[in-house]
Protein backbone atom coordinates (compact mmCIF):
# COMPACT_ATOMS: atom_id res chain seq x y z
CA UNK A 1 0.00 0.00 0.00
CA UNK A 2 1.05 3.19 -0.92
CA UNK A 3 1.28 5.47 2.63
CA UNK A 4 0.27 8.88 3.14
CA UNK A 5 2.43 10.82 5.69
CA UNK A 6 0.46 13.80 6.79
CA UNK A 7 2.07 16.88 8.95
CA UNK A 8 1.01 18.83 10.92
CA UNK A 9 -1.64 16.13 12.89
CA UNK A 10 -2.89 19.36 14.43
CA UNK A 11 -2.26 23.10 13.72
CA UNK A 12 -3.15 26.12 15.70
CA UNK A 13 -4.01 29.50 13.80
CA UNK A 14 -5.71 32.52 13.86
CA UNK A 15 -8.42 33.97 10.97
CA UNK A 16 -6.32 35.78 8.38
CA UNK A 17 -3.54 33.48 9.11
CA UNK A 18 -1.64 31.57 6.38
CA UNK A 19 -1.81 27.55 6.89
CA UNK A 20 0.39 25.24 5.09
CA UNK A 21 -0.31 20.98 5.13
CA UNK A 22 2.08 18.91 3.66
CA UNK A 23 1.03 15.26 2.46
CA UNK A 24 4.08 12.70 1.50
CA UNK A 25 3.63 9.88 -0.04
CA UNK A 26 5.78 6.70 0.10
CA UNK A 27 6.37 6.45 -3.62
CA UNK A 28 5.31 7.76 -7.22
CA UNK A 29 1.80 9.14 -7.05
CA UNK A 30 1.53 11.04 -10.35
CA UNK A 31 -0.95 13.86 -9.86
CA UNK A 32 -3.28 11.46 -8.24
CA UNK A 33 -3.79 13.18 -5.17
CA UNK A 34 -6.86 15.06 -3.48
CA UNK A 35 -7.56 16.94 -0.22
CA UNK A 36 -11.03 16.68 1.36
CA UNK A 37 -12.26 19.06 4.20
CA UNK A 38 -13.92 17.10 7.03
CA UNK A 39 -16.65 19.37 9.71
CA UNK A 40 -17.01 17.94 12.73
CA UNK A 41 -19.75 15.18 12.32
CA UNK A 42 -19.89 15.90 9.12
CA UNK A 43 -19.02 13.53 5.61
CA UNK A 44 -16.06 14.94 3.82
CA UNK A 45 -16.00 17.55 1.00
CA UNK A 46 -13.93 17.52 -2.21
CA UNK A 47 -11.66 20.83 -1.93
CA UNK A 48 -9.28 20.13 -4.32
CA UNK A 49 -8.55 17.50 -6.80
CA UNK A 50 -5.41 16.25 -9.20
CA UNK A 51 -3.06 18.25 -6.73
CA UNK A 52 -4.17 21.51 -8.11
CA UNK A 53 -7.77 21.60 -9.41
CA UNK A 54 -10.36 23.31 -7.05
CA UNK A 55 -13.38 21.90 -7.02
CA UNK A 56 -16.60 23.80 -8.04
CA UNK A 57 -17.45 26.27 -5.02
CA UNK A 58 -14.23 26.21 -3.48
CA UNK A 59 -12.74 29.91 -2.82
CA UNK A 60 -9.58 30.32 -4.19
CA UNK A 61 -7.92 30.76 -1.27
CA UNK A 62 -6.88 27.21 -1.36
CA UNK A 63 -4.56 25.85 -3.48
CA UNK A 64 -2.52 22.90 -3.92
CA UNK A 65 0.71 21.93 -5.13
CA UNK A 66 3.71 19.35 -5.51
CA UNK A 67 6.97 18.76 -5.35
CA UNK A 68 7.68 15.18 -6.95
CA UNK A 69 6.11 12.79 -4.20
CA UNK A 70 5.31 15.79 -1.61
CA UNK A 71 2.03 17.33 -2.02
CA UNK A 72 0.80 20.50 0.19
CA UNK A 73 -2.61 22.39 0.76
CA UNK A 74 -2.25 25.89 1.33
CA UNK A 75 -4.86 28.52 2.77
CA UNK A 76 -4.32 31.34 2.56
CA UNK A 77 -5.99 34.26 4.54
CA UNK A 78 -8.03 32.05 6.87
CA UNK A 79 -11.64 32.16 7.80
CA UNK A 80 -13.64 31.04 10.62
CA UNK A 81 -15.33 28.32 8.37
CA UNK A 82 -11.82 27.22 7.43
CA UNK A 83 -11.52 25.76 10.95
CA UNK A 84 -12.16 21.59 10.43
CA UNK A 85 -9.91 18.79 9.79
CA UNK A 86 -8.40 18.48 6.39
CA UNK A 87 -7.25 14.66 4.63
CA UNK A 88 -5.26 14.12 1.87
CA UNK A 89 -6.23 11.30 -0.52
CA UNK A 90 -3.98 9.22 -3.29
CA UNK A 91 -5.92 6.91 -6.10
CA UNK A 92 -2.80 6.12 -7.44
CA UNK A 93 -3.41 2.75 -6.73
CA UNK A 94 -5.81 0.71 -5.19
CA UNK A 95 -6.03 0.56 -2.16
CA UNK A 96 -6.44 3.97 -2.25
CA UNK A 97 -5.21 5.47 0.96
CA UNK A 98 -5.35 8.51 3.37
CA UNK A 99 -3.22 10.56 5.33
CA UNK A 100 -3.82 10.52 9.07
CA UNK A 101 -5.43 14.22 8.82
CA UNK A 102 -4.85 17.89 9.59
CA UNK A 103 -6.74 19.52 12.46
CA UNK A 104 -7.19 23.30 12.10
CA UNK A 105 -7.72 24.76 15.32
CA UNK A 106 -8.52 28.35 16.31
CA UNK A 107 -5.91 29.63 18.50
CA UNK B 1 -28.16 17.12 -8.23
CA UNK B 2 -25.87 14.14 -6.68
CA UNK B 3 -26.67 12.88 -3.58
CA UNK B 4 -25.74 9.64 -1.66
CA UNK B 5 -27.59 8.05 1.42
CA UNK B 6 -26.30 5.13 3.23
CA UNK B 7 -28.43 3.01 5.45
CA UNK B 8 -28.10 -0.38 7.24
CA UNK B 9 -28.17 -1.52 11.17
CA UNK B 10 -26.94 1.02 13.70
CA UNK B 11 -25.71 -1.80 16.32
CA UNK B 12 -23.94 -5.43 14.84
CA UNK B 13 -23.37 -7.97 17.45
CA UNK B 14 -19.52 -9.55 16.75
CA UNK B 15 -19.57 -11.84 14.52
CA UNK B 16 -21.96 -10.64 12.73
CA UNK B 17 -22.42 -10.26 9.15
CA UNK B 18 -23.12 -6.46 8.57
CA UNK B 19 -25.18 -5.08 5.41
CA UNK B 20 -24.95 -1.39 4.36
CA UNK B 21 -27.27 0.48 1.60
CA UNK B 22 -25.92 3.12 -0.26
CA UNK B 23 -28.98 4.84 -2.25
CA UNK B 24 -28.59 7.44 -4.36
CA UNK B 25 -29.60 9.45 -7.50
CA UNK B 26 -28.51 12.59 -10.11
CA UNK B 27 -26.46 9.76 -11.14
CA UNK B 28 -26.57 6.17 -13.07
CA UNK B 29 -23.66 3.51 -12.12
CA UNK B 30 -24.86 2.41 -16.27
CA UNK B 31 -22.39 4.93 -16.94
CA UNK B 32 -19.27 4.75 -18.79
CA UNK B 33 -16.23 5.85 -15.75
CA UNK B 34 -18.93 6.27 -12.89
CA UNK B 35 -18.38 4.32 -9.93
CA UNK B 36 -19.16 4.18 -6.14
CA UNK B 37 -16.90 3.54 -2.98
CA UNK B 38 -16.83 3.13 0.43
CA UNK B 39 -15.00 4.71 3.49
CA UNK B 40 -15.29 4.42 6.99
CA UNK B 41 -13.83 6.31 9.80
CA UNK B 42 -13.70 5.17 13.39
CA UNK B 43 -14.72 7.55 16.05
CA UNK B 44 -11.42 10.06 16.06
CA UNK B 45 -9.80 8.64 13.67
CA UNK B 46 -8.88 8.82 10.05
CA UNK B 47 -10.73 7.89 6.80
CA UNK B 48 -10.02 3.97 5.92
CA UNK B 49 -10.81 3.48 1.90
CA UNK B 50 -12.80 -0.25 1.88
CA UNK B 51 -14.17 -0.74 -1.20
CA UNK B 52 -14.98 0.53 -4.79
CA UNK B 53 -17.27 -1.01 -8.04
CA UNK B 54 -17.66 0.57 -11.36
CA UNK B 55 -19.80 0.98 -14.11
CA UNK B 56 -18.65 -2.41 -15.80
CA UNK B 57 -19.02 -4.06 -12.09
CA UNK B 58 -15.32 -4.00 -11.74
CA UNK B 59 -14.56 -4.88 -8.24
CA UNK B 60 -11.70 -3.60 -6.10
CA UNK B 61 -11.16 -4.46 -2.05
CA UNK B 62 -9.18 -2.67 0.45
CA UNK B 63 -6.18 -5.88 0.63
CA UNK B 64 -6.54 -6.24 4.52
CA UNK B 65 -10.20 -6.56 4.26
CA UNK B 66 -10.53 -8.06 0.92
CA UNK B 67 -11.86 -11.80 2.69
CA UNK B 68 -14.53 -9.76 4.53
CA UNK B 69 -15.88 -7.48 2.02
CA UNK B 70 -18.82 -8.11 -0.84
CA UNK B 71 -19.76 -5.10 -3.03
CA UNK B 72 -22.02 -5.15 -5.54
CA UNK B 73 -24.81 -3.13 -7.56
CA UNK B 74 -28.39 -2.84 -8.40
CA UNK B 75 -28.29 -0.65 -11.25
CA UNK B 76 -32.31 -0.45 -11.90
CA UNK B 77 -32.38 -0.06 -8.29
CA UNK B 78 -29.81 3.01 -7.84
CA UNK B 79 -28.35 1.27 -5.25
CA UNK B 80 -24.92 -0.41 -3.78
CA UNK B 81 -24.85 -2.76 -1.03
CA UNK B 82 -21.25 -3.44 0.75
CA UNK B 83 -21.29 -6.69 2.71
CA UNK B 84 -18.84 -7.09 5.82
CA UNK B 85 -18.46 -10.09 7.66
CA UNK B 86 -17.24 -11.64 11.01
CA UNK B 87 -18.10 -8.53 12.54
CA UNK B 88 -15.03 -7.18 15.31
CA UNK B 89 -15.55 -3.51 18.09
CA UNK B 90 -13.15 -2.67 15.68
CA UNK B 91 -15.23 -2.24 13.11
CA UNK B 92 -17.21 0.41 15.02
CA UNK B 93 -17.42 3.39 12.56
CA UNK B 94 -18.99 5.75 10.09
CA UNK B 95 -19.34 4.28 7.06
CA UNK B 96 -19.65 6.66 3.95
CA UNK B 97 -20.75 6.12 0.11
CA UNK B 98 -19.37 8.48 -2.39
CA UNK B 99 -19.40 8.98 -6.33
CA UNK B 100 -16.43 8.61 -8.21
CA UNK B 101 -15.23 8.67 -12.02
CA UNK B 102 -12.51 6.53 -13.48
CA UNK B 103 -10.90 4.56 -16.29
CA UNK B 104 -11.05 6.31 -19.39
CA UNK B 105 -13.73 8.33 -19.42
CA UNK B 106 -12.04 11.60 -18.11
CA UNK B 107 -11.95 14.59 -20.18
CA UNK B 108 -13.93 17.38 -18.69
CA UNK B 109 -14.99 15.62 -15.26
CA UNK B 110 -13.70 15.31 -11.96
CA UNK B 111 -11.87 11.76 -11.79
CA UNK B 112 -10.53 9.47 -9.51
CA UNK B 113 -11.77 11.56 -6.37
CA UNK B 114 -14.70 11.16 -4.40
CA UNK B 115 -16.74 14.35 -5.37
CA UNK B 116 -19.85 13.79 -3.86
CA UNK B 117 -20.44 11.81 -0.11
CA UNK B 118 -23.73 10.62 1.57
CA UNK B 119 -23.77 11.69 4.79
CA UNK B 120 -22.57 8.87 6.77
CA UNK B 121 -24.29 5.93 8.98
CA UNK B 122 -22.76 4.86 12.28
CA UNK B 123 -22.36 1.10 12.85
CA UNK B 124 -21.11 0.07 16.40
CA UNK B 125 -20.18 -3.34 17.02
CA UNK B 126 -20.96 -4.76 20.18
CA UNK B 127 -22.79 -7.31 22.34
Amino acid sequence: DIQMTQSPSSLSASVGDRVIITCRASQIIGSYLNWYQQRPGKAPELLIYDVSSLQRGVPPRFSGSKSGTDFTLTITSLQPEDFATYYCHQSYSIPDTFGQGTKLEIK
Amino acid sequence: QITLKESGPTLVKPTQTLTLTCTFSGFSLSTNGVGVGWIRQPPGKALEWLALIYWDDDKRYSPSLKSRLTITKDTSRNQVVLTMTNLDPVDTATYYCAHRRGGPYCNNVICHAFDFWGQGTTVTVSS
